[in-house]
């Protein structure tokens, strides 16, 4: 079984700053994993994942997320953020043995403000 | 390519009426999977198809809960005597597997149930 913390329910941060969204996991196999974001009233679209190799993963929109498996983490950063990155990320893992199920966080609520 | 449907957006019911959620998934997708998820939290896992098959339930799919995927391609998912605890959102994804493998899963725009 695996579980997944997202640390902090609310970033607040102004416009153009860097961001990062902290994500732990556990689980007693080795696992993929996977940052998911939602707009409100819509589904979830994937922004990066890592499944194996370099433990820097870039994804869409100049998001990026670093593995980290001795402290296993898999934080979310951005370097500059925009209004529109506005939304709820959701960090989630899966069983590496077969993608299989999904087991999120609670979510993280990125608020950019001007 | 048209992505993950969900049929209707929204649904307003009251206690003890049933309801039925339709899923569509992209057409080449094997597997379609089924999530609920209430105010502020993530998803949580309800089940899963492969093709026509119910591989793995979650015990959060309670005795009032079924879901069917009969010919491998659309799903549906009813609530039987629905309680204001159903109340959430209910995201259906699709991903395509082979063999060992299996990509990342599409998630559609998701059912707002509300029980009154």
């Amino acid at each position: 079984a695996q579980s997944v913390t997202q640390l902090d329910s609310q970033v607040p941060v102004f416009e153009e700053a860097p961001v990062e969204l902290r994500c732990n996991y556990s689980s007693s196999v080795s696992v993929y994993l996977f940052w998911y974001v939602q707009y409100p009233n819509q589904g979830l679209q994937l922004l990066l994942k890592y499944l194996s190799g370099s433990t820097l993963v870039k994804g869409i929109n100049g998001f990026e997320a670093e593995f980290n498996k001795s402290q296993t983490s898999f934080h979310l950063r951005k370097p500059s953020v925009h209004i529109s990155d506005t939304a709820e990320y959701f960090c989630a893992v899966s069983d590496s043995r077969g993608y299989s199920t999904l087991t999120f966080g609670k979510g993280t609520m990125l608020l950019v403000s001007p | 390519d048209t992505g993950v449907s969900q049929d209707p957006r929204h649904k307003i019911t009251k206690r003890g009426q049933n309801v039925t959620f339709r899923c569509d998934p992209i057409s080449e997708h094997n597997r379609l999977y089924w999530y609920r998820q209430t105010l502020g939290q993530g998803p949580e896992f309800l089940t899963y198809f492969q093709n026509e098959a119910q591989l793995e339930k979650s015990r959060l799919l309670s005795d009032r809960f079924s879901a069917e995927r009969p010919k491998g391609s659309f799903s549906t998912l009813e609530i039987q005597r629905t309680e204001q605890g159903d109340s959430a959102m209910y995201l259906c994804a699709s991903s395509l597997s082979l063999g060992q493998g299996e990509y990342e899963q599409y998630f559609g725009p998701g059912t707002r149930l509300t029980v009154t």
